[in-house]
């Protein structure tokens, strides 16, 4: 059972867009939100996290939106550059436990 | 560089045989992680070892298993392989056991089954 829902499968962007990721879950028990980047040939890495006590996070570009009640959190990439360039998966976690649910992945290409 | 060590990089095995992937995580992180990652099911956790010992366990299935040592590395086998097991397969680790803290991800190995 998929529990994490990601959409779209791939984005694309031109340089100084805002490019946008969407997920949504179903277990209300997650109660921590990363987001990872992951470049071909490399494994993910956290780019930004969010627990679901604030409804928004900026780090930089990056910026996690939450909103609880609908059980939906975004990624937003300000400014996008060709360096974005890589597929994004949102995860999902219940903090108590010991497994990331990941989200199918958003290929996101950022166009010079 | 994450810190975590995967080898192989790449293997190519026939179906039916077995292989072993091995983990070296971050100094310092007790907890590894193996994880999955295919086109059709995307990144799927497998199983945890916290210190040693199992501490949780995913969408693994049982020719599939694993250890983790008293050196904390970590090792995956996958025995009687078919060809929907080429994938590529990911070690983490982090300081704790709880997957709330940073997970950081070794650059994967992958499986092609022929």
């Amino acid at each position: 059972q998929q529990q994490v829902k990601q959409s779209p499968q791939s984005l694309i962007v031109q340089k100084g867009g805002i490019s946008i990721i969407n997920c949504a879950y179903e277990n209300t028990a997650f109660d921590y939100f990363p987001w990872y980047q992951q470049f071909p040939g490399k494994g993910p890495a956290l780019l930004i996290a969010i627990r679901p006590d604030v409804s928004e996070k900026k780090e930089g570009r990056f910026t996690i939106s939450f909103n609880k009640s609908a059980k939906q959190f975004s990624l937003h990439i300000m400014d996008s550059q060709p360096g974005d360039s890589a597929t994004y998966f949102c995860a999902a976690v219940v903090t108590s436990g010991s497994r990331l649910t990941f989200g199918e992945g958003t290929q996101l290409t950022v166009n010079p | 560089d994450s810190g975590v060590t995967q080898t192989p990089k790449h293997l190519i095995t026939a179906t039916g045989q077995r292989v072993t992937l091995r983990c070296s995580p971050r100094s310092g992180d007790l907890s590894v992680y193996w994880y999955q990652q295919s086109l059709d099911q995307g990144l799927q956790f497998l199983i945890q070892y916290y210190n040693g010992e199992e501490r949780a366990k995913g969408n693994i299935l049982e020719r599939f298993s694993a250890q983790q040592f008293p050196d904390l590395h970590s090792e995956l086998n996958l025995s009687s392989l078919e060809l929907g097991d080429s994938a590529l397969y990911f070690c983490a680790s982090s300081v704790t056991v709880y997957s709330g803290n940073t997970i950081y991800f070794g650059e994967g190995s992958w499986l092609t089954v022929v």
